[in-house]
């Protein structure tokens, strides 16, 4: 019931176009959804986050999707760019417990 | 400002051999993670100490594994004995808040090879 699903496992992109990766979860007390991006041989990076009591949230080419009732999230990185190119972690906690993260998923944007 | 660090970057050990891998959190973070990522997949929360008090250990994967932060600074996590399923990027991360909830700073990690 902690886990996180994520999908694809990797994705390719021609540059300007739109990159959706997906989440979904069981625990119905989780309540705040984070994205972190990550670059090789570096940490993880706060992209964007979101809480269940919105459907959408967007920050400049990035935005979370969230379906409450169906236990789903969705990244949207629109008009995507080669420097995007990174492996992106969604990820969820529930009050008093700790992040639980997705598998990640490897996205290639083509020049 | 430096954001957070953690040393070594690179460790390779024999299997059997004690280790210890430190992380700098960003100065005045009151909170700090240390995670597990294998290769390929997400970070694994391993424990988390709000200032010198560790307050969650669950992640922990067994008794050779132990953190410390006794100054409510710097941590250190020391695995003993080490083995082969170890082999893994530690990460490290510092909030500014005594929640879990709030933007987590990483390290770059240290890659613990273990042979």
């Amino acid at each position: 019931q902690q886990q996180v699903k994520q999908s694809p496992q990797s994705l390719i992109v021609q540059k300007g176009g739109i990159s959706i990766i997906n989440c979904a979860y069981e625990n119905t007390a989780f309540d705040y959804f984070p994205w972190y991006q990550q670059f090789p041989g570096k940490g993880p990076a706060l992209l964007i986050a979101i809480r269940p009591d919105v459907s959408e949230k967007k920050e400049g080419r990035f935005t979370i999707s969230f379906n409450k009732s169906a236990k789903q999230f969705s990244l949207h990185i629109m008009d995507s760019q080669p420097g995007d190119s990174a492996t992106y972690f969604c990820a969820a906690i529930a009050d008093g417990q700790n992040f639980v993260f997705g598998p990640g998923t490897r996205l290639s944007v083509l020049p | 400002g430096a954001g957070v660090s953690q040393s070594p970057r690179y460790k390779v050990a024999k299997r059997g051999q004690d280790v210890a891998l430190r992380c700098d959190p960003i100065s005045g973070h009151v909170s700090l993670f240390w995670y597990q990522q294998a290769l390929g997949q997400g970070p694994e929360f391993l424990t988390y100490f709000q200032n010198e008090a560790q307050l969650d250990k669950s992640g922990l994967p067994s008794d050779r594994f132990f953190a410390e932060r006794p100054e409510g600074s710097v941590s250190t996590l020391k695995i003993q004995r080490t083995q082969q399923e170890d082999s893994a990027v530690y990460l490290c991360a510092s909030s500014s808040r005594d929640s879990t909830y709030n933007e987590q700073f990483f390290g770059p990690g240290t890659r613990l090879t273990v042979l």
